[in-house]
């Protein structure tokens, strides 16, 4: 299974709700990730968990709270989002403890915040 | 400030031809420097990878070039046909305690058939 599947695949939701967008993926592979990515943009990295450790935060917003329950899931908890968070969220992952390795991305979650 | 920039936002070329994208990056130290593809409201599919003692990797009808003195990457695309119509993105991988990319700004690539 070389796959990573993100669910849901399309969420809208109001700047007061709570929601979690998720990830998995049964390769194997111990590093995971989050990138936002805008229309006509390139991704952009927000979180990095390694073996099941977070490992790189780029300033994202704390309204994005990321959670590795295992080392095939991902989580990302959204709460109190503005709409300037709309975008393609991609979840991705590749091979821990090693550098050169390429990374696996699923076909994202399209969240709109109204 | 650091940049990735890809040379143009949208190229077009006929069927057949051979299609080059460029990379351009400042103020990195690549280790290694690994092109993508991604489709419309899809994710971004490896492509190549080419590390910075590399000069040159194929694939079939793909080719990447890596030139750190210039700090560059060519890709090229031989024969070219309309179904690689996509966007294509560059990526640098910098050696910084985890396996971190960082994507160019991409080229939308239309083969006209």
């Amino acid at each position: 299974d070389t796959e990573v599947t993100q669910t849901p695949k399309h969420l809208v939701m109001g700047m007061t709700n709570k929601k979690s967008l998720k990830c998995e993926q049964h390769m194997g592979h111990r590093a995971m990730y989050w990138y936002k990515q805008k229309a006509k943009k390139p991704p952009e990295l927000m979180f990095v968990y390694s073996y099941e450790k977070l490992s790189i935060n780029e300033s994202v917003p704390s309204r994005f709270s990321p959670e590795c329950p295992n080392s095939s899931l991902l989580n990302l908890h959204l709460h109190a989002l503005q709409p300037e968070d709309s975008a393609l969220y991609l979840c991705a992952s590749s091979q821990g403890g090693a550098l050169y390795n390429e990374q696996f991305f699923g076909p994202g979650t399209r969240l709109t915040v109204l | 400030s650091q940049k990735i920039e890809q040379n143009s936002e949208a190229l077009n070329i006929q069927e057949g031809k051979t299609a080059t994208l460029t990379c351009n990056y400042t103020n990195y130290s690549p280790a290694y420097l690994q092109w993508y593809r991604q489709d419309p409201g899809r994710g971004p599919v490896f492509l190549l990878l080419i590390r910075e003692n590399e000069k040159e990797k194929r694939k079939e009808r793909l080719k990447v070039t890596f030139d750190t003195t210039l700090k560059q990457s060519l890709f090229h695309i031989t024969a070219s046909q309309p179904a690689d119509s996509a966007t294509y993105l560059c990526a640098l991988g910098v050696q910084t305690g985890a396996n971190n990319l960082f994507f160019g700004t991409g080229t939308r690539l239309t083969v006209i058939p």
